[in-house]
């Protein structure tokens, strides 16, 4: 049981370019999304989903898209990077029971440092 | 909408002294309060909940109690090591089963 995985863990992009940060699960959970943490900002919700094909805004969506197309996978995308989104991004699934939390627990990846310059 | 407050960082301690990291939330009805813990280099862990007014969470020697009638949920250890060094994040569940509301976090140093 790997929990949730993300890839790359580092990644420098161009002004302009694009690019695409996976995360999987292999807990079976539904729920899924995607934070990026900025210092003295927190974590901040980008987009989420609650199960396959269904997928919702967060608080800070533009210029990010997901999609999900398995219970297991929830890549996000960045269409055209800009120096605004160097962050590192953190995925986290969410448990529908049992755990430390009972349910609704949430499981964070190891995150991704993206670099825009 | 909800919102987390937490005292801002950083925290430097020595050893074996005693640690308070405030956080105090806004939110409707009857939310459920977390703390969590981020070791260098890695992604969040939770560390303690509580789920209802008066409740204690507490884990690995911390605690925290849901205090309503102050919308506090403050972190606590009687004895901090080194190992504790890490960055702690307030959090809440609201209205949403799914959906956290973070704090923005407290860099906690311990020095031997």
């Amino acid at each position: 049981n790997a929990g949730v995985t993300q890839t790359p863990k580092f990644q420098v992009l161009k002004t302009g370019q694009s690019m695409t940060l996976q995360c999987a699960q292999d807990m079976n959970h539904e729920y899924m999304s995607w934070y990026r943490q900025d210092p003295g900002m927190g974590l901040r919700l980008i987009h989420y989903s609650v199960g396959a094909g269904i997928t919702d805004q967060g608080e800070v969506p533009n210029g990010y898209n997901v999609s999900r197309s398995t219970t297991e996978d929830f890549p996000l995308r960045l269409l055209s990077a800009a120096p605004s989104q160097t962050s590192v991004y953190f995925c986290a699934s969410t448990t529908t029971g049992g755990g430390l939390a009972g349910r609704y627990e949430q499981y964070f990846g190891p995150g991704t440092r993206l670099t825009v310059t | 909408g909800n919102s987390v407050t937490q005292m801002e960082g950083p925290v430097t301690l020595s050893e074996e002294a005693f640690l308070t990291i405030n956080c105090t939330y806004t939110a409707t009805g009857y939310p459920s309060l977390f703390w969590y813990v981020q070791y260098p280099g890695e992604g969040l862990q939770l560390l303690l909940k509580a789920t209802k007014a008066d409740d204690k969470g507490s884990n690995k020697g911390f605690e925290a109690t849901y205090r309503k009638e102050t919308t506090s949920f403050h972190l606590e250890k009687g004895s901090v090591q080194v190992s504790d060094s890490a960055v702690y994040f307030c959090a809440l569940r609201g209205g949403s089963n799914y959906k956290l509301t973070f704090g923005k976090g407290t860099l906690l140093t311990v020095n031997p």
